[in-house]
Protein backbone atom coordinates (compact mmCIF):
# COMPACT_ATOMS: atom_id res chain seq x y z
CA UNK A 1 0.00 0.00 0.00
CA UNK A 2 0.99 3.96 0.08
CA UNK A 3 3.72 5.08 2.31
CA UNK A 4 3.92 8.73 3.08
CA UNK A 5 7.06 10.28 4.86
CA UNK A 6 6.79 13.78 6.13
CA UNK A 7 9.37 16.36 7.44
CA UNK A 8 10.52 17.65 9.52
CA UNK A 9 8.33 16.49 12.12
CA UNK A 10 8.66 20.07 13.98
CA UNK A 11 9.57 23.65 12.31
CA UNK A 12 9.67 26.46 14.29
CA UNK A 13 10.65 30.10 12.54
CA UNK A 14 10.22 33.69 13.13
CA UNK A 15 7.00 35.97 12.16
CA UNK A 16 7.91 37.06 8.66
CA UNK A 17 10.02 33.66 7.52
CA UNK A 18 9.28 31.31 5.56
CA UNK A 19 8.39 27.60 6.35
CA UNK A 20 8.94 24.47 3.84
CA UNK A 21 7.48 21.16 5.15
CA UNK A 22 8.43 17.91 2.64
CA UNK A 23 6.62 14.78 2.06
CA UNK A 24 7.28 11.69 -0.10
CA UNK A 25 5.09 8.98 -1.17
CA UNK A 26 5.50 5.52 -2.83
CA UNK A 27 2.78 4.60 -5.05
CA UNK A 28 3.67 5.84 -8.34
CA UNK A 29 -0.46 5.61 -9.11
CA UNK A 30 -0.88 8.60 -6.63
CA UNK A 31 -2.96 11.28 -8.07
CA UNK A 32 -4.45 13.53 -5.60
CA UNK A 33 -2.13 15.36 -2.69
CA UNK A 34 -3.79 17.45 0.18
CA UNK A 35 -2.58 18.86 3.12
CA UNK A 36 -4.54 19.86 5.92
CA UNK A 37 -4.03 21.99 9.20
CA UNK A 38 -5.05 20.76 12.22
CA UNK A 39 -4.82 23.59 15.19
CA UNK A 40 -4.74 23.17 18.68
CA UNK A 41 -7.68 21.09 19.68
CA UNK A 42 -9.43 21.16 16.54
CA UNK A 43 -10.40 19.23 13.47
CA UNK A 44 -7.97 18.91 10.82
CA UNK A 45 -8.88 21.15 8.05
CA UNK A 46 -8.12 21.25 4.46
CA UNK A 47 -5.94 24.33 3.46
CA UNK A 48 -4.80 23.37 -0.38
CA UNK A 49 -4.86 20.08 -2.46
CA UNK A 50 -2.84 19.55 -6.02
CA UNK A 51 -3.69 16.23 -8.47
CA UNK A 52 -0.99 14.97 -10.32
CA UNK A 53 -1.66 16.97 -13.83
CA UNK A 54 -0.33 20.36 -12.17
CA UNK A 55 2.90 20.84 -10.92
CA UNK A 56 2.17 24.02 -8.38
CA UNK A 57 -0.84 25.53 -7.23
CA UNK A 58 -0.48 28.74 -4.84
CA UNK A 59 -3.44 29.99 -2.61
CA UNK A 60 -2.15 33.43 -1.32
CA UNK A 61 0.24 32.79 0.95
CA UNK A 62 0.76 29.22 0.60
CA UNK A 63 1.66 27.24 -2.04
CA UNK A 64 2.39 23.13 -2.89
CA UNK A 65 4.60 21.87 -5.34
CA UNK A 66 4.79 17.95 -6.79
CA UNK A 67 7.26 16.36 -8.54
CA UNK A 68 5.90 13.17 -10.04
CA UNK A 69 9.14 11.92 -11.24
CA UNK A 70 10.42 12.12 -7.79
CA UNK A 71 7.40 11.18 -5.77
CA UNK A 72 7.41 14.23 -3.62
CA UNK A 73 5.19 17.56 -2.69
CA UNK A 74 6.38 20.54 -0.56
CA UNK A 75 3.83 23.10 1.35
CA UNK A 76 5.40 26.27 1.26
CA UNK A 77 3.83 29.18 3.57
CA UNK A 78 5.38 32.37 3.09
CA UNK A 79 5.41 35.49 5.20
CA UNK A 80 4.43 33.09 8.49
CA UNK A 81 2.29 34.64 10.85
CA UNK A 82 1.66 33.61 14.87
CA UNK A 83 -1.88 31.82 13.27
CA UNK A 84 0.12 29.80 11.52
CA UNK A 85 1.14 27.50 13.95
CA UNK A 86 -0.97 24.20 13.82
CA UNK A 87 0.32 20.73 12.95
CA UNK A 88 0.13 19.99 9.35
CA UNK A 89 -0.82 16.48 7.75
CA UNK A 90 0.28 15.73 4.33
CA UNK A 91 -1.63 12.65 2.06
CA UNK A 92 -1.82 10.87 -0.91
CA UNK A 93 -4.60 8.82 -2.62
CA UNK A 94 -5.31 7.38 -5.63
CA UNK A 95 -8.96 7.22 -7.23
CA UNK A 96 -10.42 4.07 -7.37
CA UNK A 97 -8.95 3.11 -3.59
CA UNK A 98 -10.31 4.12 -0.99
CA UNK A 99 -6.95 5.26 1.63
CA UNK A 100 -6.12 8.14 1.96
CA UNK A 101 -2.66 7.73 3.33
CA UNK A 102 -1.29 10.75 5.77
CA UNK A 103 1.91 11.40 6.66
CA UNK A 104 2.79 12.06 10.57
CA UNK A 105 2.37 15.52 10.56
CA UNK A 106 5.17 18.62 11.28
CA UNK A 107 4.13 21.08 14.08
CA UNK A 108 4.86 24.56 12.47
CA UNK A 109 5.56 26.98 15.62
CA UNK A 110 5.36 30.80 14.67
CA UNK A 111 7.57 32.95 16.79
CA UNK A 112 6.43 36.80 17.23
CA UNK B 1 -24.76 24.63 6.08
CA UNK B 2 -24.25 22.08 8.71
CA UNK B 3 -20.59 20.39 8.89
CA UNK B 4 -19.74 17.40 9.77
CA UNK B 5 -20.63 16.14 13.80
CA UNK B 6 -20.05 13.34 16.03
CA UNK B 7 -21.05 12.42 19.50
CA UNK B 8 -20.34 12.28 22.39
CA UNK B 9 -17.48 14.96 22.19
CA UNK B 10 -15.85 12.83 25.39
CA UNK B 11 -16.30 9.27 26.55
CA UNK B 12 -14.14 8.16 29.51
CA UNK B 13 -15.02 4.03 30.15
CA UNK B 14 -13.89 1.20 32.02
CA UNK B 15 -11.51 -1.11 30.73
CA UNK B 16 -13.40 -4.10 29.18
CA UNK B 17 -16.72 -2.30 28.44
CA UNK B 18 -18.63 -1.51 25.34
CA UNK B 19 -18.78 2.01 23.44
CA UNK B 20 -20.34 3.37 20.75
CA UNK B 21 -19.53 6.02 18.93
CA UNK B 22 -21.69 8.01 16.23
CA UNK B 23 -21.18 10.29 12.87
CA UNK B 24 -23.90 12.60 11.60
CA UNK B 25 -22.00 13.21 7.89
CA UNK B 26 -23.21 16.26 5.86
CA UNK B 27 -25.92 15.74 4.19
CA UNK B 28 -25.93 14.43 0.32
CA UNK B 29 -22.11 13.00 0.82
CA UNK B 30 -21.79 9.52 -0.08
CA UNK B 31 -18.30 9.14 1.11
CA UNK B 32 -17.61 8.22 5.11
CA UNK B 33 -14.54 7.51 6.82
CA UNK B 34 -13.39 7.12 10.41
CA UNK B 35 -9.85 7.55 11.68
CA UNK B 36 -7.92 7.25 15.06
CA UNK B 37 -5.48 10.14 16.20
CA UNK B 38 -3.59 8.82 19.31
CA UNK B 39 -2.15 11.44 21.38
CA UNK B 40 0.54 13.57 19.10
CA UNK B 41 0.15 11.08 16.47
CA UNK B 42 -1.10 11.26 12.50
CA UNK B 43 -4.28 10.11 11.04
CA UNK B 44 -4.90 5.71 11.35
CA UNK B 45 -7.36 5.09 9.12
CA UNK B 46 -9.95 2.99 10.35
CA UNK B 47 -12.77 2.37 7.32
CA UNK B 48 -14.27 3.48 4.58
CA UNK B 49 -18.13 3.01 3.30
CA UNK B 50 -18.89 4.25 0.07
CA UNK B 51 -22.91 4.57 -0.89
CA UNK B 52 -24.14 1.30 -0.74
CA UNK B 53 -20.51 -0.56 -1.64
CA UNK B 54 -18.93 -3.00 1.14
CA UNK B 55 -16.85 -0.84 3.28
CA UNK B 56 -13.28 -1.02 3.54
CA UNK B 57 -12.63 -2.35 6.86
CA UNK B 58 -8.77 -2.58 6.04
CA UNK B 59 -7.56 -0.35 8.22
CA UNK B 60 -9.79 -2.01 11.70
CA UNK B 61 -7.30 -2.78 14.18
CA UNK B 62 -8.84 -5.75 15.84
CA UNK B 63 -12.17 -7.42 15.42
CA UNK B 64 -13.04 -5.82 18.68
CA UNK B 65 -13.71 -2.65 16.24
CA UNK B 66 -16.78 -2.53 13.78
CA UNK B 67 -18.86 0.30 12.08
CA UNK B 68 -22.28 0.16 10.40
CA UNK B 69 -23.58 2.94 8.29
CA UNK B 70 -27.47 3.08 8.58
CA UNK B 71 -29.32 4.56 5.25
CA UNK B 72 -26.56 5.84 3.21
CA UNK B 73 -26.15 8.65 6.64
CA UNK B 74 -25.33 8.25 10.26
CA UNK B 75 -22.46 5.99 10.85
CA UNK B 76 -21.60 4.39 14.35
CA UNK B 77 -18.06 2.76 15.22
CA UNK B 78 -18.89 0.36 17.51
CA UNK B 79 -16.00 -0.85 20.15
CA UNK B 80 -15.95 -3.90 22.08
CA UNK B 81 -13.89 -5.32 25.39
CA UNK B 82 -12.12 -1.97 25.27
CA UNK B 83 -8.37 -1.60 26.13
CA UNK B 84 -6.17 1.03 27.23
CA UNK B 85 -5.11 0.97 24.13
CA UNK B 86 -7.77 1.97 22.43
CA UNK B 87 -7.64 5.82 24.33
CA UNK B 88 -7.57 8.19 21.31
CA UNK B 89 -9.64 11.03 19.86
CA UNK B 90 -11.85 9.04 17.00
CA UNK B 91 -12.41 11.28 13.66
CA UNK B 92 -15.26 10.92 11.26
CA UNK B 93 -14.88 12.59 7.94
CA UNK B 94 -16.94 12.72 5.10
CA UNK B 95 -16.64 13.96 1.31
CA UNK B 96 -19.09 14.35 -1.38
CA UNK B 97 -18.14 11.31 -3.46
CA UNK B 98 -14.62 9.15 -3.20
CA UNK B 99 -11.40 9.96 -1.61
CA UNK B 100 -9.75 12.43 -3.70
CA UNK B 101 -12.29 14.48 -2.73
CA UNK B 102 -12.01 17.19 -0.23
CA UNK B 103 -13.00 15.40 3.08
CA UNK B 104 -14.58 17.56 6.12
CA UNK B 105 -13.78 16.28 9.41
CA UNK B 106 -15.83 15.94 12.26
CA UNK B 107 -14.70 17.61 15.88
CA UNK B 108 -13.31 14.27 17.11
CA UNK B 109 -14.70 11.87 19.89
CA UNK B 110 -12.09 11.69 22.58
CA UNK B 111 -12.05 8.35 24.46
CA UNK B 112 -10.35 7.43 27.32
CA UNK B 113 -10.49 4.19 28.73
CA UNK B 114 -9.18 3.88 32.45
Amino acid sequence: GENVEQHPSTLSVQEGDSAVIKCTYSDSASNYFPWYKQELGKRPQLIIDIRSNVGEKKDQRIAVTLNKTAKHFSLHITETQPEDSAVYFCAASTSGYSTLTFGKGTMLLVSP
Amino acid sequence: GAGVSQSPSNKVTEKGKDVELRCDPISGHTALYWYRQSLGQGLEFLIYFQGNSAPDKSGLPSDRFSAERTGGSVSTLTIQRTQQEDSAVYLCASSRQGVTDTQYFGPGTRLTVL
